[in-house]
């Protein structure tokens, strides 16, 4: 069966440019989380859905990201405009249950780099 | 403020030893841990879990250890090989938000 996949592996940006980073989960799983890893920070969540409905965005970093889930099998992660401490490698893992009940199912991750 | 993962950032092990790789967490009311592997590259990967109601559980090669009174948590890696070679994070269930700590690399030593 594929995996979480995940779109680009890899995007090199200008400052003030919008990326959009695309994530397929697996199917049949209803849960998606994007979560964003750094040297510093470490992993960090920043916006879970269930059944396609946004449930928690509070990691967020500002206004300048955004998330959709349109349908079951698709979301995006966008950022716009994007700056040089956005660079990192960001990562979609979906579940078919809500958190705390299962494993999450990681990506190969997005590894941003805005210059 | 609350914190997960105070754990040493690197582990050098000799192959065929038995690794033991250790996790710290300060909220009480976590109820739910998982052992995550990420391997260069990649993403991480699920390698075990455990319930709050528990204090071991053992799969392949690997055991957790849960001590809630101590709030520490354990992964034990027996006969160390190559392909362990990774950064392993815990990673705890506070309030349906799955929050990692920072990491351990673990290194294998032929």
């Amino acid at each position: 069966d594929a995996g979480v996949i995940q779109s680009p592996r890899h995007e090199v940006t200008e400052m003030g440019q919008e990326v959009t980073l695309r994530c397929k989960p697996i199917s049949g799983h209803n849960s998606l989380f994007w979560y964003r890893q750094t040297m510093m920070r470490g992993l960090e969540l920043l916006i879970y859905f269930n059944n396609n409905v946004p449930i928690d965005d509070s990691g967020m970093p500002e206004d300048r990201f955004s998330a959709k889930m349109p349908n079951a099998s698709f979301s995006t992660l966008k950022i716009q405009p994007s700056e040089p401490r956005d660079s990192a490698v960001y990562f979609c893992a979906s579940s078919f249950k809500r958190v705390g009940a299962g494993e999450l199912f990681f990506g190969e991750g997005s590894r941003l780099t805005v210059l | 403020g609350e914190s997960v993962g105070l754990h040493l950032p690197t582990l050098s092990v000799q192959e065929g030893d038995n690794s033991i790789i250790n996790c710290a967490y300060s909220n009480s009311a976590s109820d739910y841990f998982i052992w995550y592997k990420q391997e260069s590259g990649k993403g991480p990967q699920f390698i075990i879990d455990i319930r709050s109601n528990m204090d071991k559980r053992q799969g392949q090669r690997v055991t957790v250890l849960l001590n809630k009174t101590v709030k520490h948590l354990s992964l034990q890696i027996a006969a160390t090989q190559p392909g362990d070679s990774a950064v392993y994070f815990c990673a705890e269930n506070r309030n349906e938000k799955l929050t990692f700590g920072t990491g351990t690399r673990l290194t294998i030593i032929p």
